[in-house]
């Protein structure tokens, strides 16, 4: 049982390269979320779908697109990556419930590194 | 603004030294707090919910606590495998299942 994959793990990219974060779910939620996790700093949300064909902006969606053509998969886009973006990023999902009760899954995270 | 906000930032405690964390929170309107553990190098990992002033939840060593304005996650008789950073997240009323963290407590249990 997979759960939430993440790929890549790691990455290095250089000031306006562009790159996509991939996440995907094997537990048929309809929720999904991208946050970014920086030292001294709460978990803040980018972007979060609330099903197939949905996306919605969160707190710090700036310099990101995403988009969910299926259920399963939450694509992350940077179209021109700045040093400022330079942070580990956890795709995380739930179900309508577990949007209520807090229970989300996460995955172990992609940390990104913009020269 | 809501704001969320954990205390100690770091916490090093003796092999079955109980201590507690604190997670103090400034919303509009609370529909829940969540406490979650996260392992270095791995996403967090969902703990307790707590709804209402007095409630309590327990997970073996741990125990989470809910007042008015504060959390509480009580550590009895620690092991170093629950070494870890603990993390608190609120959820407001009215938001889009939004979820605002805390930055966290870095617990460090040694034998």
């Amino acid at each position: 049982n997979a759960g939430v994959t993440q790929t890549p793990k790691f990455r290095v990219l250089k000031t306006g390269q562009s790159m996509t974060l991939l996440c995907a779910q094997d537990m048929n939620h309809e929720y999904m979320y991208w946050y970014r996790q920086d030292p001294g700093m709460g978990l803040r949300l980018i972007h979060y779908s609330v099903g197939e064909g949905t996306t919605a902006k969160g707190e710090v969606p700036d310099g990101y697109n995403v988009s969910r053509l299926k259920k399963q998969n939450f694509l992350l886009g940077l179209e021109s990556a700045a040093p400022s973006q330079t942070s580990v990023y956890f795709c995380a999902s739930t179900s309508p419930q577990g949007a209520n009760t807090g229970e989300l899954f996460f995955g172990e995270g992609s940390r990104l590194t913009v020269l | 603004e809501d704001q969320v906000t954990q205390s100690p930032e770091a916490l090093r405690l003796q092999e079955g030294e109980s201590s507690s964390l604190n997670c103090s929170y400034t919303v509009s309107g609370l529909r829940g707090l969540f406490w979650y553990r996260q392992d270095p190098g791995k996403g967090p990992e969902f703990l307790f919910t707590l709804y209402s002033a007095g409630e309590e939840k327990e997970k073996e060593r741990l125990k989470a606590t809910l007042t008015k304005k504060e959390s509480f996650l009580h550590i009895t008789a620690p092991k170093p495998e629950d070494s870890a950073t603990y993390l608190c997240a609120v959820q407001v009323s009215g938001g889009y299942n939004k979820l605002i963290f805390g930055a966290g407590t870095r617990l460090a249990v040694h034998p």
